[in-house]
Parts: C-alpha cells; sequence; structure tokens
C-alpha cells in the first residue's frame, strides 16, 4: 500500500533559527506532493506542490521544498521562522491510479519558541 | 474567491438526534471531498463527489450520509451518531478529480456527540 512516512511529531525551535520537516513516501512511478499547513481549530491549507519540473518549489509564508526522486523524499525547509509557524505540518502524496485520494501523513507539530 | 466555507463551526448532539453540516464554495469547483480528523492525527477521507455524484465512499458507516444538491453545496446528514464519531469535520474542494489539482479546506466544524 501508498504511503507518507513524517518521522518526527514534534519539532522545537528556536525563533529566526532555520527548520527542515521531513517527508519520506513510498516509491512509486509517478507522484503529486503537497505540503499543508493546520493552525490550531483551522482547517488545512496550501504551503506549497510539486507537480513536475523544477525540484525546488518554493510556497507561501517563505517554505519552500526540494523533491528527491532517488531518496524518495519531499523534506520542507524554512531558513528562520516565527513564532506564527507554530502549528502542524502534513505532507500529503497523490499517486497515479489512486483515483483522487490524498495520502497523508501522520503530522509533524512545529514548535517555535523564544 | 478562494474560500470553502462550513457550518456550523461547532455542533453538539446526543446519539439520538438527527443533524447537518453544510460545506459551500464558490469557486467553481466540480470535486467535493467529507474528511474526519481525530485530534493529533491527519485527516481522513469519508466521501468524494465528482460533478455532484457520489464518486468514492471510503466504506463510512450509514449514519453519515452524504448529498451534492448543486455544483457549490455539500451536506453531511448525521443521524444516531456514536461517541467516537466526535471530530473535526472538514470538507475541501478541487477543481476536478485531477491529480495535479490541490484541495481547497474549509475550517472544519467540530462535532461532540454526547
Amino acid at each position: 500500500a501508498q504511503s507518507v512516512t513524517q518521522l518526527d511529531s514534534q519539532v522545537p525551535v528556536f525563533e529566526e533559527a532555520p527548520v527542515e520537516l521531513r517527508c519520506n513516501y513510498s516509491s512509486s512511478v509517478s507522484v503529486y506532493l503537497f505540503w499543508y499547513v493546520q493552525y490550531p481549530n483551522q482547517g488545512l491549507q496550501l504551503l506549497l506542490k510539486y507537480l513536475s519540473g523544477s525540484t525546488l518549489v518554493k510556497g507561501i509564508n517563505g517554505f519552500e521544498a526540494e523533491f528527491n526522486k532517488s531518496q524518495t523524499s519531499f523534506h520542507l525547509r524554512k531558513p528562520s521562522v516565527h513564532i506564527s509557524d507554530t502549528a502542524e505540518y502534513f505532507c500529503a502524496v497523490r499517486y497515479t491510479g489512486t483515483a483522487s485520494k490524498l495520502t497523508f501523513g501522520t503530522g509533524t507539530r512545529l514548535q517555535v519558541t523564544l | 474567491d478562494t474560500e470553502v466555507t462550513q457550518t456550523p463551526k461547532h455542533l453538539v448532539m446526543g446519539m439520538t438526534n438527527k443533524k447537518s453540516l453544510k460545506c459551500e464554495q464558490h469557486m467553481g469547483h466540480r470535486a467535493m471531498y467529507w474528511y474526519k480528523q481525530k485530534a493529533k492525527k491527519p485527516p481522513e477521507l469519508m466521501f468524494v463527489y465528482s460533478y455532484e455524484k457520489l464518486s468514492i465512499n471510503e466504506s463510512v458507516p450509514s449514519r453519515f450520509s452524504p448529498e451534492c444538491p448543486n455544483s457549490s453545496l455539500l451536506n453531511l446528514h448525521l443521524h444516531a451518531l456514536q461517541p467516537e464519531d466526535s471530530a473535526l469535520y472538514l470538507c475541501a474542494s478541487s477543481q476536478d478529480l485531477g491529480l495535479a489539482h490541490e484541495q481547497f479546506f474549509g475550517p472544519g466544524t467540530r462535532l461532540t456527540v454526547l
């Protein structure tokens, strides 16, 4: 079965420090990759997506992610985080042949402190 | 308008009640989704509608009954729920079922079943 792994359930980081949130997916011929953010008591908001082309994808709020086909990874990065980035981050994958299903990772809680 | 709206924001119901959740979008999207999200977990897909027809039912119990009266509106009718059905119910929409099309999420309805 297709799967998405977010190994870090929580990532504590100080404000203005860099952060990387890891995401690995099970190997497939073709995938479409997404990162969503969920602030407390809210729905999910798309940060960025990889469909094809350049492996470095830039998103909103200063986030970027790099698609690495050989490592089957799509890690999310931000060079300098803010308190307001504290939220739950979900990596999601759409595999070809799975209709419209988004397969979500288990989420990573980013906790930014002063 | 890139918004998905959901009403009500909060709902408390007894196990014998009948209630409905409502979702609306005016982006011209032809695919709409219901997800269930338990605390500290990723969203779980329940139903998918494409062009107002039910496309996917993820083996959801019949006490949940979806309805798509038109292309902008999606309802979830609830009857005889169990306490374990308490969760955040998220609605989403996308242009269609194309794999590259991102899903836009609403803020959710927080449901508590007593």
